[in-house]
């Protein structure tokens, strides 16, 4: 069956480097995203990433994709204390316009000054 | 702000009891998706409607139904209320001119208190 995997917490320092991992099961994903949702809001589709890619650079944002492996990383550079958010990762098994996400329980991230 | 706009904001009501939710999708898009957001089961899909009909559907419970208008907005209708429908509804929409069918763009969504 389809599962998405993620830490539940991440604490780092402003300036440093985030890195969010995430794992699943279902090797047939198309699509793989990640989403940011702030306290009291709703998500916020930050980036997503080809199956057959294995990077995705986005300003700030990097995403690597493990396929063989089924990982997926999101690496923020520089984080500031606006990214102070839960990082969601999900994964859309059929794409296109049946693709209805699957979603990790979200990784809290927590940005210290 | 996404485009999507959902209302309303918050939803206080007693068990058994009977909501509807509504949902505008992007201007444009074509797919609407409803997920539930809890803190026990996390997110997930309910059901998506494409262009007024029902395409896929996920952990929907039997008390729940929604419908998708002419005009593209949709409608979530939760009836015979518990307390574990508790949680925040989220709606989510694709497949317009101005984004592809790959990206989903999420509403603020509503939340659901039942006591």
């Amino acid at each position: 069956g389809e599962d998405v995997e993620q830490s539940l917490f991440l604490s780092v320092r402003e300036g440093d480097s985030s890195v969010i991992n995430c794992t699943y099961t279902d090797s047939s994903s198309t699509y793989l995203y990640w989403y940011k949702q702030e306290p009291g809001a709703g998500l916020q589709l930050l980036t997503y990433i080809f199956s057959n890619m294995d990077m995705k650079q986005d300003q700030r944002l990097t995403v690597l994709l493990n396929k063989k492996d089924k990982h997926l990383s999101l690496r923020i550079a520089d984080t500031q204390t606006g990214d102070s958010a839960i990082y969601f990762c999900a994964e859309s098994i059929e794409g296109g316009s049946q693709g209805n996400l699957i979603f990790g329980k979200g990784t809290k991230l927590s940005v210290k000054p | 702000d996404s485009g999507v706009t959902q209302t309303p904001k918050h939803l206080i009501t007693a068990t058994g009891q009977r909501v509807t939710l509504r949902c505008s999708p992007r201007s444009g898009d074509l797919s609407v998706y409803w997920y539930q957001q809890s803190l026990d089961q996390g997110l997930q899909f309910l059901i998506q409607y494409y262009n007024g009909e029902e395409r896929a559907k996920g952990n929907i419970l039997e008390r729940f139904s929604a419908q998708q208008f002419p005009d593209l907005h949709s409608e979530l209708n939760l009836s015979s209320l518990e307390l574990g429908d508790s949680a925040l509804y989220f709606c989510a929409s694709s497949g317009g001119p101005s984004g592809g069918y790959n990206e989903q763009f999420f509403g603020p969504g509503t939340r659901l208190t039942v006591l």
